[in-house]
């Protein structure tokens, strides 16, 4: 079962910066954090993972609580692609179980 | 990042047929593979893990003999909807990794559509 909650929508204005936020309060020690994101009828699309530290690619950037029970992607300058499902997924494994995620749209 | 592919995109059939669908890792080996099912509006579902060489591993209420998986060599996993019914009717993903030095990162391939007529 997820063991992610995540709100079910969000809206961002074109440029700005999208901050989406997870809980995930009874993670596990050895499980990671990892963020997907899912364009209407394609794959999910890997974005980022981390563990305890705060993290940042090309794409997003990652920001774990210090207790780990919460996270927060923020994709920095947001466009209309970004428009997506947004997937927080807690894992210690290579199983991963999805919860609903959150939909955000971003407006022009 | 690795690339997983899936084919065929999209099939139609007709009740009672079997449909066979395929997930490749392109550019590296995979020893697991899972597959998901998501149906309109709402998230994906694990369905299985697959592994080369042994049997696949079904979630709780998934049916292994409706759903059969092979996973016969290290960059390829099928899936066989076997007497497809119009509640098969759904969005069929694959994911495969980590590829060799990741951790855990897993990949999906772009999707089959079944629909069963």
């Amino acid at each position: 079962d997820a063991k992610t909650t995540q709100p079910t929508s969000m809206d961002c204005a074109e440029g700005r910066a999208a901050n989406l936020p997870c809980n995930h309060s009874t993670i596990s020690g050895n499980e990671y954090v990892y963020w997907y994101r899912q364009i209407h009828s394609q794959g999910p699309q890997y974005i980022i993972h981390g563990l305890k530290n705060n993290e940042t690619n090309e794409m997003a950037s990652l920001i774990i609580t210090e207790d780990r029970k919460s996270s927060t992607l923020i994709l920095p300058h947001a466009t209309l692609r970004d428009t997506a499902v947004y997937y927080c997924i807690v894992s210690g494994g290579n199983q991963f179980y999805f919860g609903t995620g959150t939909s955000l749209t971003v407006i022009p | 990042g690795a690339v997983v592919s899936q084919h065929p995109s999209r099939v139609i059939c007709k009740s009672g047929t079997s449909v066979k669908i395929e997930c490749r890792s392109l550019d590296f080996q995979a020893t697991t593979m899972f597959w998901y099912r998501q149906f309109p509006k709402q998230s994906l579902m694990l369905m299985a893990t697959s592994n080369e060489g042994s049997k696949a591993t079904y979630e709780q209420g998934v049916e292994k003999d409706k759903f059969l998986i092979n996973h016969a060599s290290l960059t390829l996993s099928t899936l066989t909807v076997t007497s497809a019914h119009p509640e098969d009717s759904s969005f069929y993903i694959c994911s495969a990794g980590p590829p060799s030095g990741t951790y855990n990162e897993q990949f999906f391939g772009p999707g089959t559509r079944l629909t069963v007529l």
